[in-house]
């Protein structure tokens, strides 16, 4: 079957670097999304990962590794406007659906 | 790009009636749309996806005739929220996928549904 998992909340300190863990399961597979939606806001895009590795975008990176089913999105430098809800979502091979996680809740303090 | 627009962003309205929320791609064509709903401090759960000049596919547990979809064209769909009880108050967003492969989802801000 498929199922995606991420822990529900982190915290972390204004200046420092957070990784945030998402493992999935499904037969097949077409890519990872992560996604940050501020609370009573919708989702917006943050990366999509289909090859293993790192992809680097600014403060954020993403990494992905298939044969592990585990991706991280990784936050460096944190600002208190990085407090918000993380989604993993991924793609089963031969659906353009994907499959949402429950997010992972970041508190960032100072 | 790949901007999505979503009108109204709230709306608070009396048990009993009915309501319509547009999705709108501005900078682009999408071939499919997507509706979710969210409650509070839950994940996102897709109601159905909206396909242009077809019925749309309803989730499991969705009653499509409680939650109209009308994908009338390539930039804009409607949910319509029919007789609306104080439960379908909730945060409801739609999605679009520009395709070309990566199926990458941009959503609409939202609207914020209160049924009283």
């Amino acid at each position: 079957g498929q199922n995606i998992d991420q822990p529900t909340e982190m915290t972390a300190t204004e200046g420092a670097i957070v990784q945030i863990n998402c493992t999935y399961q499904t037969s097949g597979f077409n890519g990872l999304f992560w996604y940050q939606q501020h609370a009573g806001e919708a989702p917006t895009f943050l990366s999509y990962n289909v090859l293993d590795g790192l992809e680097e975008k600014g403060r954020f990176s993403s990494f992905l590794s298939r044969s592990k089913g585990y991706s991280y999105l990784l936050l460096k430098e944190l600002q208190m406007k990085d407090s918000a809800s993380y989604l993993c979502a991924f793609l089963s091979g031969g659906s353009y659906i994907p499959t949402f996680g429950r997010g992972t809740s970041l508190i960032v303090h100072p | 790009g790949a901007v999505v627009s979503q009108h109204p962003s709230r709306v608070i309205c009396k048990s009993g009636t009915s309501v319509k929320i547009e999705c709108r791609s501005l900078d682009f064509q999408a071939t499919t749309m997507f509706w979710y709903r969210q409650f509070p401090k839950q994940s996102l759960m897709l109601m159905a996806t909206s396909n242009e000049g077809s019925k749309a596919t309803y989730e499991q547990g969705v009653e499509k005739d409680k939650f109209l979809i009308n994908h009338a064209s390539l930039t804009l769909s409607t949910l319509t929220v029919t007789s609306a009880h104080p439960e379908d108050s909730s945060f409801y967003i739609c999605s679009a996928s520009t395709g070309g492969g990566t199926e990458t989802q941009y959503f609409g801000p939202g609207t914020r549904l209160l049924v009283l």
